[in-house]
């Protein structure tokens, strides 16, 4: 089945802690993006790729660092300079193409202890 | 820049119809899209309609698209418990970007 995966579901940090979340899909789609969502607050674009090795900042890209080495995976790292981190986290692809839609992992909800 | 609107609340009783609507600013925008998301769940395609289209139904879902008002909406028949979810209208052409734009969502809950 073609999909679009993330991990881990969940995930806790201690302040001041990296943590990175995956993201892998199976779909051959060029395109990939990382969103935050917050309550009442939508989604919020924090990087997106076009193609292997080459990304883009964002709205929010302030403290997220991300790679993209492979077609398939599309890492994010939460860094230690990212002031308020709880929040879920959704990975989505899609075509590169105006229009595509996009398909969405499950998410990662993240909480900082 | 280019911005989309949706009411945050919406509130049924299982059976009636539900109506969310989304207004966006760009009149260039020739894709969007409904998307839905469960509790904890990523987002997932109800529907789209392209720009030139005023409407399209498929099963219990109806969009509408006025296009000389910028607005859109989604209409659920017979609502029933499992509709209660987030839904989002989605602007995926606005301009020359390819990025989408995403209304905040629209909580819809259904009373039984």
């Amino acid at each position: 089945d073609g999909g679009i995966t993330q991990s881990p579901k969940y995930l806790f940090r201690k302040e001041g802690q990296n943590v990175t979340l995956s993201c892998e899909q199976n779909l051959n789609h060029d395109a990939m993006y990382w969103y935050r969502q917050d309550p009442g607050q939508g989604l919020r674009l924090i990087y997106y790729s076009q193609i292997v090795n080459d990304f883009q900042k964002g709205d929010i890209a302030e403290g997220y660092s991300v790679s993209r080495e492979k077609k398939e995976s599309f890492p994010l790292t939460v860094t230690s300079a990212q002031k308020n981190p709880t929040a879920f986290y959704l990975c989505a692809s899609s075509g590169r193409y105006r229009g595509n839609e996009q398909f969405f992992g499950p998410g990662t909800r993240l909480t900082v202890l | 820049g280019e911005d989309v609107e949706q009411s945050l609340f919406l509130s049924v009783r299982e059976g009636d119809s539900s109506v969310i609507n989304c207004t966006y600013t760009d009149s260039s925008s020739t894709y969007l899209y409904w998307y839905k998301q469960e509790p904890g769940a990523g987002l997932q395609l109800l529907t789209y309609i392209f720009s030139n289209m005023d409407m399209k139904q498929d099963q219990r879902l109806t969009v509408l698209l006025n296009k000389k008002d910028k607005h859109l909406s989604l209409r659920i028949a017979d609502t029933q418990t499992g509709d209660s979810a987030i839904y989002f209208c989605a602007d995926h052409a606005s301009g020359g970007s390819y990025i989408p734009t995403f209304g905040r969502g629209t909580s819809l809950i259904v009373h039984p």
